[in-house]
């Protein structure tokens, strides 16, 4: 089945560890998206890639670094420079072209011990 | 800060009733919208979406209303049911093509 995985679902972190979170779609999207969720709040973006090899900063990028190597994945490494790293974090997907639903993972939930 | 975002934090209905979930958004420039429903622990769901050239558009049970003078879109959901209990999100698609997302409205359905 077509779909966007995201791994691992929950993942424990010491402070001051870098830690990487995967997304993987199998949907050939151009475009992939990394959003951040605290409680009770929004969805806040933190980088997204509209093609292979590119990317741009979203609001919450401080901390954050991504790679978009192959079209499929578009990890998200968590750095020691993220201040509060705890958070559910959401990998989407879709076509290019500014319309056309995101299509999300199941969500990865970083909690820093 | 964010550049969409919602009327109310939270709804509560009762079953049967007709749910409203509002929410504003401050780019004019923006072309297209969507709104998402959020279970628990989930990723979000895609409800329905519109263009900036359109008013108004109708799914199953639910009507999705944008007003661009007052920069205003509306989620209709008819005859609400317990399923329907979990967060809605409204996103805008900026000229970026980087979907914003709005904090969101806890919907709550009474049986």
């Amino acid at each position: 089945d077509g779909g966007i995985t995201q791994s691992p679902k929950y993942l424990f972190r010491k402070e001051g560890q870098n830690v990487t979170l995967s997304c993987e779609q199998n949907l050939n999207h151009d475009a992939m998206y990394w959003y951040r969720q605290d409680p009770g709040q929004g969805l806040r973006l933190i980088y997204y890639s509209q093609i292979v090899n590119d990317f741009q900063k979203g609001d919450i990028a401080e901390g954050y670094s991504v790679s978009r190597e192959k079209k499929e994945s578009f990890p998200l490494t968590v750095t020691s420079a993220q201040k509060n790293p705890t958070a559910f974090y959401l990998c989407a997907s879709r076509t290019t072209g500014g319309v056309g639903e995101l299509f999300f993972g199941e969500g990865s939930r970083l909690t820093v011990l | 800060g964010e550049s969409v975002g919602l009327h109310l934090p939270t709804l509560s209905v009762q079953e049967g009733d007709n749910s409203i979930i509002n929410c504003a958004y401050s780019n004019s420039a923006s072309d297209y919208f969507i709104w998402y429903k959020q279970e628990s622990g989930k990723g979000p769901q895609f409800i329905i979406d519109i263009r900036s050239n359109m008013d108004k558009r109708q799914g199953q049970r639910v009507t999705v209303l944008l007003n661009k003078t007052v920069k205003h879109l509306s989620l209709q959901i008819a005859a609400t049911q317990p399923g329907d209990s979990a967060v809605y999100f409204c996103a805008e698609n900026n000229n970026n093509n980087d979907m914003r997302f709005g904090a969101g409205t806890r919907l709550t359905v009474k049986p």
